[in-house]
């Protein structure tokens, strides 16, 4: 069976930082290219960032809000994914979802994890 | 980067009737790569179709995808009431490599 559970969520202020963390199981996580989408409160999605599997050399690639203030990272040796979030801003709210993607979408989403950004 | 745009923004139908959304794209969409997605309230999203026309695993052949180069359709043959949901479009791009969501069509089952 596979799971996807995000944690780290939470309630931070404008110019903080935040890691979120992503327990994956059921698949094979270091063959899969990874991604954070993120949905605003009411809103529709975004995409976030992806790490690709090492063994496609394991790059990254950001949306613009996010460039320079995000980072996706994994471990392969736990199944993890993370995102480190800095400078954050009260636009990041959002629920972040972690996924797995095949074949240039989305299979396997988590359950979520909100991050709040106010004063 | 590729812009999508999805029409109807609301669809209102009764069950056993057809519904047809559209996903048109503001450039073409790098070999097809377009996806489906349903997403009921307070859940994740769930892809549908990916590949423009391939049904994921586990769903039902009422739904389907078409299209090619920037129009999409996405059809429900047969509404069920459970199909009540937003569904969402998505695409890859290769330059630069990222991906995008349309805006959403709200389908509401009477």
């Amino acid at each position: 069976e596979v799971q996807v559970v995000e944690s780290g969520g939470n309630l931070v202020r404008p110019g903080g930082s935040l890691r979120l963390s992503c327990a994956s199981s059921g698949f094979g996580f270091s063959a899969a290219w990874m991604s954070w989408v993120r949905q605003a409160p009411g809103k529709g999605l975004e995409w976030v960032a992806r790490i690709k599997s090492k063994g496609a050399g394991g790059t990254t690639d950001y949306a613009a809000p996010v460039k320079g203030r995000f980072t996706i990272s994994r471990d392969d040796s736990t199944n993890t994914l993370f995102l480190e979030m800095n400078s954050l801003k009260t636009e990041d709210t959002a629920v972040y979802y972690c996924t797995a993607e095949y074949y240039y979408h989305f299979k396997y989403w988590g359950q979520g994890t909100l991050v709040a950004v106010s004063s | 980067e590729t812009l999508l745009t999805q029409s109807p923004g609301t669809l209102s139908l009764s069950p056993g009737e057809r519904a047809t959304l559209s996903c048109r794209a503001s450039q073409t969409v790098t070999n097809n790569y377009l996806a489906w997605y349903q997403q009921k309230p307070g859940q994740a999203p769930r892809v549908l179709i990916y590949g423009a026309s391939s049904r994921a695993t586990g769903i039902p052949d009422r739904f389907s995808g078409s299209g090619s180069g920037t129009d999409f359709t996405f059809t429900i043959s047969r509404l069920e009431p459970e199909d009540s949901a937003v569904y969402y479009c998505q695409q890859y791009g290769s330059s630069p490599q990222m991906y995008t969501f349309g805006q959403g069509t709200k389908l509401e089952i009477k």
